[in-house]
C-alpha cells in the first residue's frame, strides 16, 4: 500500500467504548486525511492535517477527534463510539495540498473495518 | 443529497464486451479523479481530468471530463475480469474546500 500501515485492520467493540485507530506512513507526505466508506455514500471526509498538530475538519466529523504529532502518524479516535460509526475508514496521504490543479494525489491504505455493537 | 452521482449502480459484463460509465454533478469541478477500488483493498488512482472536454486513455480505459465540467464519463474496452471493481470519481472544487468529494461508485463485474 505504497507505504502507508492501518491498525488495526478489523475491530469489533461497543457502544460507549472508546477507540483509536493508528495511520502510519513512511512517504514523509504532508497532507493525511481520515475518510469513512459506507454503501450508498461513496467516501466521505472525516478530519484531515496539513502538518504536524495541523488539523482541520471535514464533511463528517462529529463524534471523531485526531491528531498528529509526528509526520508519519495520524490518530482518529472516536471518544464514545456508536453504532453509526460502523463503517470502513481509510486513510489516504498526499504530497500536495492542491486539489484544482490535477497535481494532488490520493493514496490510500488498506482499510481499518470499525464494527460498534 | 449526493454531490456526484454515478450510474449505473451496478453493472455485470461478459468478458470482450464494452462498458461506460458515469459520473454526475450540477456543480462545476477544477478537477476529477477516477479511482478502482478492489475488496478489501483502499481505491488506486487511475486518472485526474482539469481541462473541460479532456480525453484520457489508459490503455483499455478511456475517460472524458465534460465540457462544463460538470459530469465524466469512462469507457472500458474489451473488458477483462481483472477490470472487476468498484469505479469511484472524486472532484475537487474550491467550494467545497480541502475536501474531494467522492461519488457512491459503480460496481462492476466481469464475468470470464
Amino acid at each position: 500500500d505504497a507505504g502507508i500501515t492501518q491498525s488495526p485492520r478489523h475491530k469489533v467493540t461497543e457502544t460507549g467504548t472508546p477507540v483509536t485507530l493508528r495511520c502510519h506512513q513512511t512517504e514523509n507526505h504532508r497532507y493525511m486525511y481520515w475518510y469513512r466508506q459506507d454503501p450508498g455514500h461513496g467516501l466521505r471526509l472525516i478530519h484531515y492535517s496539513y502538518g504536524v498538530k495541523d488539523t482541520d475538519k471535514g464533511e463528517v466529523s462529529d463524534g471523531y477527534s485526531v491528531s498528529r504529532s509526528k509526520t508519519e502518524d495520524f490518530l482518529l479516535t472516536l471518544e464514545s463510539a456508536t453504532s453509526s460509526q460502523t463503517s470502513v475508514y481509510f486513510c489516504a496521504i498526499s504530497e500536495t495540498g492542491d486539489l484544482f490543479s490535477g497535481a494532488n494525489v490520493l493514496t490510500f491504505g488498506a482499510g481499518s473495518r470499525l464494527t460498534v455493537l | 443529497t449526493q454531490l456526484l452521482e454515478q450510474s449505473p449502480q451496478f453493472l455485470s459484463i461478459q468478458e470482450g464486451e464494452n462498458l461506460t460509465v458515469y459520473c454526475n454533478s450540477s456543480s462545476v469541478f477544477s478537477s476529477l479523479q477516477w479511482y478502482r477500488q478492489e475488496p478489501g483493498e483502499g481505491p488506486v488512482l487511475l486518472v485526474t481530468v482539469v481541462t473541460g472536454g479532456e480525453v484520457k486513455k489508459l490503455k483499455r480505459l478511456t475517460f472524458q471530463f465534460g465540457d462544463a465540467r460538470k459530469d465524466s464519463s469512462l469507457h472500458i474496452t474489451a473488458a477483462q475480469p481483472g477490470d472487476t471493481g468498484l469505479y469511484l470519481c472524486a472532484g475537487a472544487s474550491r467550494e467545497y474546500g480541502q475536501n474531494f468529494v467522492f461519488g457512491p461508485g459503480t460496481r462492476l463485474s466481469v464475468l470470464p
